[in-house]
């Protein structure tokens, strides 16, 4: 499968503890996104990677949250000391570097936080 | 920033029947406008998309239209199929990353 895939698919943790998900794009692509989605919801920005530069964060992202992609290629996403409210679905999406470039999706990480 | 307002919000059509689905953006900059469709528990994949250079683009069933001066595009989606059904989330970039509409919970009756 040549698709974007993440991992874990599920994760079900207690308040305050921390978490990492992982994101491995479509090897061609340069652009890396992050996005959370809750029920009823459209997919929310949290922020993107040109190579291994992030680029632009959401000024919604708190500071529990922190990414990376390291060798421009596969990324985390790491929450510390989560919350309740933290429970959503963490997808990631990859594409060309040019604007307007078709972003494709992972099949998420569902995070439950108890 | 961009602010994309999407409805209807639930929409049920008798199958064969069209369903139109609607936009509405704010950042006049914005210029690419993608529409994906996801099924429960699946995750979101591009049906159709359109550059603010054109007015109209089909593929198939499945038709946008968009109209920069009012700042406003439609999905339209001719003879529904059962398989149809999912949500539809519009989405424009521009200055921005991807701003998404809040979905379109779209049942196709057969």
């Amino acid at each position: 499968d040549t698709g974007v895939s993440q991992n874990p698919r599920h994760k079900i943790t207690k308040r305050g503890q921390n978490v990492t998900f992982r994101c491995d794009p479509i090897s061609e692509h340069n652009r890396l996104y992050w996005y959370r989605q809750t029920l009823g919801q459209g997919p929310e920005f949290l922020t993107y990677f040109q190579n291994e530069a992030q680029l632009e964060k959401s000024r919604l992202l708190s500071d529990r949250f922190s990414a990376e992609r390291p060798k421009g290629s596969f990324s985390t996403l790491e929450i510390q000391r989560t919350e309740q409210g933290d429970s959503a679905m963490y997808l990631c999406a990859s594409s060309f570097m040019n604007p307007g470039e078709t972003q494709y999706f992972g099949p998420g990480t569902r995070l439950l936080v108890l | 920033g961009e602010n994309v307002e999407q409805h209807p919000s639930t929409l049920s059509v008798q199958e064969g029947d069209s369903a139109v689905i609607k936009c509405t953006y704010s950042d006049s900059a914005s210029n690419y406008f993608p529409w994906y469709k996801q099924e429960l528990g699946k995750r979101p994949q591009l049906i159709i998309d359109i550059r603010s250079n054109v007015g109209e683009k089909k593929d198939q069933r499945i038709a946008v239209t968009l109209n920069k001066t009012a700042k406003h595009f439609s999905l339209h989606i001719t003879e529904t199929q059962p398989e149809d059904s999912a949500v539809y989330f519009c989405a424009a970039e521009g200055n921005t990353p991807l701003v998404f509409g809040k979905g379109t919970r779209l049942s196709v009756i057969a």
